[in-house]
């Protein structure tokens, strides 16, 4: 399996410009996490999913903050509109068993807002 | 106040020593999970450990429930274990992450 995938790699975007960020988790994993890493904060979970659906959705900063799983390969986590204050790295983790199993992580996307 | 603290925040070792990344929570977990993190910036899961201890190669996970403390322990350690160590504590559905320990293995 080609692991966890997101894209873009990286993202430069002006403030007010909308962010889309992407992730195609591993095949038969039923669970799909979003998060942001900062020098500040660290790591913080934003939303998860299990089959599609988001179950807890407490950590999204603000409502310029989105996320759907329109399917089961097929992530998007959007910001609309940025903030240089959003600058982080995003990443998406998959997982079979949720928290209680392994995380599998993708490679992050990297977001500057300027 | 954190409710996982890691200690210590940096650490430096000479190539071949025994290495320990300590990680204490406030809370009650179902489940505490290791991660690494490479400099260029990709996560790994090492372990994820509710309790006793786990061995994968020359890395060790260990934790105490009663006293709300894991250790990594690192044996015979290497350059190419250079990287950020994160543990992050289960507790229902709330996913508590410590802030880090950067490890640096010296040739």
């Amino acid at each position: 399996d080609a692991g966890v995938i997101q894209s873009p790699r990286h993202e430069v975007t002006e403030m007010g410009q909308e962010v889309t960020l992407r992730c195609k988790p591993i095949s038969g994993h039923d669970y799909l996490f979003w998060y942001r890493q900062t020098m500040m904060r660290g790591l913080e979970l934003l939303i998860y999913f299990n089959n599609n659906v988001p179950i807890d959705d407490s950590g999204m900063p603000e409502d310029r903050f989105s996320a759907k799983m329109p399917n089961a390969s097929f992530s998007t986590l959007k910001i609309q509109p940025s903030e240089p204050r959003d600058s982080a790295v995003y990443f998406c983790a998959s997982s079979l068993y949720g928290y209680t199993g392994e995380l599998f992580f993708g490679e992050g996307s990297r977001l500057t807002v300027l | 106040k954190n409710e996982v603290e890691q200690s210590p925040q940096n650490l430096t070792a000479q190539e071949g020593e025994f290495i320990t990344i300590n990680c204490s929570y406030s809370v009650g977990i179902s489940a505490l999970h290791w991660l690494q993190q490479h400099p260029g910036g990709g996560i790994v899961s090492l372990f994820m450990l509710s309790s006793g201890k786990k061995k994968h190669g020359r890395l060790i996970a260990t934790i105490n429930i009663q006293e709300k403390h894991s250790s990594l322990h690192i044996t015979a350690s290497h350059p190419r274990d250079s990287a950020v160590y994160i543990c992050a504590a289960l507790t229902g559905n709330q996913f508590y992450f410590g802030t880090g320990t950067s490890l640096t293995v010296i040739p």
